[in-house]
């Protein structure tokens, strides 16, 4: 089936150090892409919409500055946390919806999630 | 606009018990209906799902029904083992854009 690989799982890093985070699906092309955050014991927050060729659309309250998205093919997204800090450490957890699959079906392919602490 | 209620956890059970776990919905057309599971540091996994009215999902003994009169799409497992031990989240899905509303997630802990 439909697979979503993201890279690294896990990453610890310096505080006001960059980190980039990738997306890929594996075997199918993904128009669209999603970037979420999750704190500790709670849901998924929906950050942005990631699609290829064009700007990403990001959700009321996040910083595009700080988050910034990049989808520059139809198989890859990446993510870069900028000059992060220890607020910024939290589990990042990419999708990807295979346009082929139709959204009643599987409406996204889910990575792996990368855990982020910032030191 | 679109929202999922989950009943709060965790939820703790012994192996072999009945588990409901309960989802409510508010949405503007006809959403499709979602149970995804989410075990310790992984993302999510599609559990199952309904895409109308009365249509039953079903998944490794897990099994929910869309019911539209009381906007409910409930969990349900006859008989829970340690390995369902997990976050599982409710989602819906409207049109075409593909963004999924999540509810906040129950975690299940099934003990010996």
């Amino acid at each position: 089936g439909a697979v979503v690989s993201q890279h690294p799982s896990w990453v610890i890093c310096k505080s006001g150090t960059s980190v980039k985070i990738e997306c890929r699906s594996l075997d199918f092309q993904a128009t669209t892409m999603f970037w979420y955050r999750q704190f500790p014991k709670q849901s998924l927050m929906l950050m942005a919409t990631s699609n290829e060729g064009s700007k990403a659309t990001y959700e009321q309250g996040v910083e595009k500055d700080k988050f910034l998205i990049n989808h520059a093919s139809l198989t890859l997204s990446t993510l870069t946390v900028t000059s992060a800090h220890p607020e910024d450490s939290s589990f990042y957890i990419c999708s990807a919806r295979d346009p082929a699959a139709g959204n009643s079906n599987q409406p996204q392919h889910f990575g792996d999630g990368t855990r982020l602490s910032i030191l | 606009g679109n929202s999922v209620t989950q009943m709060e956890g965790p939820v703790t059970l012994s192996e072999e018990a009945f588990l409901t776990i309960n989802c409510t919905y508010t949405a503007t057309g006809y959403p499709s209906l979602f149970w995804y599971v989410q075990y310790p540091g992984e993302g999510l996994q599609l559990l199952l799902k309904a895409t109308k009215a009365d249509d039953k999902g079903s998944n490794k003994g897990f099994e929910a029904t869309y019911r539209k009169e009381t906007t409910s799409f409930h969990l349900e497992k006859g008989s829970v083992q340690v390995s369902d031990s997990a976050v599982y989240f409710c989602a819906l899905l409207t049109g075409t854009a593909s963004k999924l509303t999540f509810g906040t997630g129950t975690r299940l802990q099934v003990t010996l």
